[in-house]
Formats: structure tokens, sequence, C-alpha cells
């Protein structure tokens, strides 16, 4: 019941293209869906994150979808670049009590220039 | 404004060694998480500092220890090393108390086991 799945593990997309990443989760607790994006040698920055009160929350080129009722968020890289090229992890927490975030196993973006 | 810096950022040990981790958190930030993240993975939560307690842990054996001082700075330790301890350890900050705020996480210290 804690755990994120997250599809597909790894991606290729054209520049200018869509990249889309999608991530299901059991427990109805989780209030916080925050996407992660990590480069080699670093740690995960905060790209984007959602409350479950919104259905989609946008930041620039970055959007996420969010499905209350089917327990299922989804990230949009509108426009991909070279430079978005990274792997993405989703993740879950409740707002109350402790900040544990549960992570999903990532997926490694490839854009093609 | 300095984010979460951590050290060393690489180390190499043998199996069996202890290892000590430090973490400094964001300026302004009082609460230290320490997470694995093994090759391929998705970081996993190891505990969670607070006013110098642990205030919840992740499922990892009693091999894994941590502390937080009285200036929010964090020390990770790990004894009786194994290989499966090889992985990215990453701490992250995050503010107390009023609003509600994200995870900071630093770039990782770099652990392998041989």
């Amino acid at each position: 019941q804690q755990q994120v799945k997250q599809s597909p593990q790894s991606l290729i997309v054209q520049k200018g293209g869509i990249s889309i990443i999608n991530c299901a989760y059991e427990n109805t607790a989780f209030d916080y869906f925050p996407w992660y994006q990590q480069f080699p040698g670093k740690g995960p920055a905060l790209l984007i994150a959602i409350r479950p009160d919104v259905s989609e929350k946008k930041e620039g080129r970055f959007t996420i979808s969010f499905n209350k009722s089917a327990k299922q968020f989804s990230l949009h890289i509108m426009d991909s670049q070279p430079g978005d090229s990274a792997t993405y992890f989703c993740a879950a927490s409740t707002t109350s009590g402790t900040y544990k975030y549960i992570f999903g196993t990532g997926t490694r973006l490839k854009v093609l220039a | 404004d300095a984010g979460v810096t951590q050290s060393p950022t690489h180390l190499i040990k043998t199996r069996g060694q202890q290892v000590t981790l430090r973490c400094s958190p964001k300026s302004g930030h009082d609460t230290v998480s320490w997470y694995q993240q093994a090759l391929g993975q998705g970081p996993q939560f190891i505990f969670q500092y607070y006013e110098e307690e642990e205030r919840q842990r992740g499922n990892f054996p009693d091999r894994f220890s941590g502390h937080q001082f009285p200036n929010y700075s964090s020390e990770l330790n790990v004894n009786a090393l194994l290989l499966g301890d090889s992985a990215l350890y990453l701490c992250a900050s995050s503010p107390r108390g009023a609003d509600w705020s994200p995870l900071h996480f630093g770039n990782g210290t770099r652990l392998t086991v041989t």
C-alpha cells in the first residue's frame, strides 16, 4: 500500500515532442505529489508538485495531471528539449506528520536533438 | 543562500567497516532526512531527525544510525558495512512548523563497499 508505481522505465522523445510519465499509488492518505528531476551525479531537484484539491498544475513547459479517483498522476513535458534529458521521479507523501516521501522507481528520459 | 551540503562526495570502504556521512541543511531548515538511492532505483527513506531526535524510521536495520546536532547538521552512520550498502546516500532538509514545504536534497555521498 506504500508503493508508488512509475512507468515507463525509459523514454526517448524527439526534440519538440511531448514526454509523458505516469505514476499510480495505493495509499489514499497521500496528499502531496511532487516530481523530481535528477541529473547524473546530482541530487534530485524539485520540478513541480500538486495537491489532490486540483486536477492539473502547470509551470512553464511542465504540467502535472492528477486523477484522484483513479489514484494516478502524470507529468507532461511539452516541447521537450535535449536539456530535459534526465531521470524523473514521482513521489507521494502526507503533509500531516512527517515528510517521508515514497518514490517511484524513476524514468530515464532522453530527448534527441 | 547555501543549499543542502553533504560530505564527502565519494567514499570507498571495505566490508565490515564503519562509515560516517555528514550533512548541513539548507539555511532556515531544521529537519533532516536521509535517503538511500541504489543504482537505477528511487530514493528510499532511512530516517528523519528533528530537534536532535529520530522522528521516523524506514525499513532499515539498526546498523544504520544517525545524529542531529544543535546547529541542525546531521550525521548518518553505517556499521558492519555490506556490499549491498553501496549506494548514493542523500540528505534532504525541510523547515518544520509554519507552512508546509517540500524536501530539498543535497547531491549525495556515493558510497562504494568492496
